[in-house]
């Protein structure tokens, strides 16, 4: 069974870092892109970002509200994605999803998605 | 960056009706990076489909999607009880991966 399960999330200042976890399971996670995706409070979907895996060049790109402040890694070998959030601001709170990428045959889509844990930043 | 504009905005239909949701694009958008998802309240999304017209695993066939280039339409054929939820589009052919508004569709 397919799984991602997200950590790391809580209460943080303005200016301050966080760095959350994806854990995965279930299948070859260097086969797999994974992106991060976050929702504020009552709104839509925002995609932050995404790393591709190995086979596919392990290119990595940002969204503009987020780029030069968040990073993205991996760690193949223990199937576990982070996101590093610096530089935190107020419009960063939000419930914070880690997904899966799929390169399926000529496809690329997000297929499964991590329960998703909550970054507040407020004083 | 791609836009992506969902109609409408919200959507009042009763059990049993066909719901149709539009997502345009703001640049041509290929099919093969175009996906619908389904995101009841407190959950995370689901893929409902893929490649603007394949289902994902475990969807059933009243969704269906179609469409190329700017316009796409996720169709329910006939609504069930459980389909009541927000629809996202998302494009994954330039980054940002844009996703649309969302569409919430509720019990009339």
């Amino acid at each position: 069974e397919v799984q991602l399960v997200e950590s790391g999330g809580g209460l943080v200042q303005p200016g301050r870092s966080l760095r959350l976890s994806c854990t995965t399971s279930g299948f070859i996670f260097g086969d797999y892109a994974v992106s991060w995706v976050r929702q504020a409070p009552g709104k839509g979907l925002e995609w932050v970002g995404f790393m591709r895996g190995k086979a596919h060049g392990g290119a990595i790109e940002y969204a503009p509200s987020v780029n030069g402040r968040f990073s993205i890694s991996r760690d193949d070998s223990k199937s576990i994605a982070y996101l590093q959030m610096d530089s935190l601001k107020t419009e960063d709170t939000a419930v914070y999803f880690c997904t899966r990428g799929n390169y399926d045959r000529a496809f690329y889509y997000t297929d499964y998605w991590g329960p998703g844990t909550l970054v507040t930043v407020s004083t | 960056e791609v836009v992506l504009t969902q109609s409408p905005g919200t959507l009042s239909l009763s059990p049993g009706e066909r719901a149709t949701l539009s997502c345009r694009a703001s640049q041509t958008v290929q099919t093969e990076n175009f996906a619908w998802y389904q995101q009841k309240f407190g959950r995370a999304p689901r893929l409902l489909i893929f490649g603007a017209s394949n289902r994902a695993t475990g969807i059933p066939d009243r969704f269906s999607g179609s469409g190329s280039g700017t316009d796409f339409t996720l169709t329910i054929s006939r609504l069930e009880p459980e389909d009541f939820a927000v629809y996202y589009c998302q494009q994954s052919v330039l980054a940002p991966h844009t996703f649309g508004q969302g569409t919430k569709l509720e019990i009339k």
